[in-house]
């Protein structure tokens, strides 16, 4: 089955700076890439996803690139916020099965 | 419904003890999907379902874990014998057909005493 990886654990940033989260997966069949906001107590909600025919997708401040032959992917948040604060899961989708795959999350602190 | 809704949202049981969970998804969403979050952990997939049917259930963890879609909306997930490792969030989420954008409940809080 799909296994995918997350970097890192918890990222700190002062308000205004960039944060980047890595992700990486294992079965090239994976086609569907979403990125989940999870702040605290409340439930996942998606943020941006990618599909496997695209390299590179933005939404005013966050963006996401992936890298079919390496198996990664990256979410980038620009002009970070203190709002931006929450913990972000990746995750992945094979062709053949129907389930999403998490990551195990990143701790995003911004500091103001 | 507007939302995916979720009952109960707390739930603290004793060891051994039977419970059901519930959840209601977006109206006309025919896929759900069943995942259960330990703390500081993502969402493990648990079971999804297209309409009636189990189309996946390899998730769950052993037999003590069941869950049923009778009329292809609500569903319940029920645990039996429950043991203190089964503690964590049950989430709940829903999606139109041949969809990947998954829309979650706010989670059942299951605590085992």
């Amino acid at each position: 089955g799909e296994n995918v990886e997350q970097h890192p654990s918890t990222l700190s940033v002062q308000e205004g700076d960039s944060a980047v989260i890595k992700c990486t997966y294992s079965d090239s069949a994976s086609n569907y890439f979403p990125w989940y906001k999870q702040e605290l107590g409340k439930r996942p909600q998606l943020i941006i996803d990618i599909r496997s025919n695209v390299g590179e997708k933005k939404d005013q401040r966050i963006a996401v690139t992936l890298n079919k032959t390496a198996k990664h992917f990256s979410l980038h948040i620009t002009e970070t916020q203190p709002e931006d604060s929450a913990v972000y899961f990746c995750a992945a989708v094979s062709g053949s099965a129907r389930q999403l795959t998490f990551g195990s999350g990143t701790q995003l602190t911004v500091l103001p | 419904g507007a939302g995916v809704s979720q009952t109960p949202s707390n739930k603290v049981t004793e060891k051994g003890k039977y419970v059901e969970l519930r959840c209601d998804p977006i109206s006309g969403h025919t896929a759900l999907y069943w995942y259960r979050q330990s703390l500081g952990q993502g969402p493990e997939f648990l079971i999804y379902f297209q309409g009636t049917g189990a189309a996946d259930d390899s998730g769950l963890p052993n037999d003590r874990f069941f869950a049923v879609r009778p009329e292809g909306s609500v569903s319940t997930l029920k645990i039996q014998r429950t043991e203190r490792g089964d503690s964590a969030v049950y989430l709940c989420a829903s999606t139109r057909s041949g969809a990947n954008v998954l829309t979650f409940g706010a989670g059942s809080r299951l605590t085992v005493l």
